[in-house]
């Protein structure tokens, strides 16, 4: 597609439940990310994919957390037993090229998905 | 460890008042420092990439500029589509590490 696709683009879920946040990135951008930004906080950075394996995962805040990418091209994030402070706004970023998270392409973002956990 | 600091955290201007925009760094190397505008519900959409102290980046009404400790986001006669919340983002030897953002408010 023309540009980062993320689904849903809002998300209400009780405390508890898991969650699946979908992220498609540009076509033939080998290169994914997911952050999550907060209410006043910057970016934070919780994995990156290069193709369909994910060589820096450091920033997966929980064992709750998790993501996998199929094809080189779609992502899933999953929070499992989803808390309170899961709430946020989750972004997806790809990149052309090999850099990973030390490349210095532009991350090219979507616009995210708003996780509300009640 | 890099950091990234934004100034101020919110500026509001009227139409047609040029300012500045601060970004300031410590990085053990840069390799890249990124500006990005984030509209409300909407991602980041990238605007410049700077290299190296002295490097001056322009589009349209904003002008990117870099030293060795801080970069400037530089609006000249902003209008009200320019408000928006800026970000920097600073690429060292590790992870990018984005800044707080400065949220600009353009009132016609």
């Amino acid at each position: 597609g023309a540009g980062v696709s993320q689904s849903p683009s809002n998300k209400v879920t009780e405390k508890g439940k898991d969650v699946e946040l979908r992220c498609d990135p540009i076509s033939g951008h080998t290169a994914l990310y997911w952050y999550r930004q907060s209410l006043g906080q910057g970016l934070e950075f919780l994995i990156y994919f290069q193709g369909n394996s994910a060589p820096d995962k450091s920033g997966l805040p929980s064992d709750r957390f998790s993501a996998e990418r199929t094809g080189g091209s779609v992502s899933t994030l999953t929070i499992q037993r989803t808390q309170q402070e899961d709430s946020a706004v989750y972004l997806c970023a790809s990149t052309a090229g090999t850099g990973g998270p030390y490349s210095n392409q532009p991350q090219h973002f979507g616009d995210g998905t708003r996780l509300s956990i009640l | 460890e890099d950091q990234v600091t934004q100034s101020p955290e919110a500026l509001r201007l009227q139409e047609g008042e040029s300012s500045s925009l601060n970004c300031s760094y410590t990085v053990s190397g840069l390799r890249g420092l990124f500006w990005y505008r984030q509209d409300p519900g909407k991602g980041p959409e990238f605007l410049f990439t700077l290299y190296s102290a002295g490097e001056e980046k322009e589009k349209e009404r904003l002008k990117a500029t870099l030293t060795k400790k801080e970069s400037f986001l530089h609006i000249t006669a902003p209008k009200p589509e320019d408000s928006a919340t800026y970000l920097c983002a600073l690429r060292g030897f590790q992870k990018l590490v984005f800044g707080t953002g400065t949220r600009l408010l353009v009132s016609p």
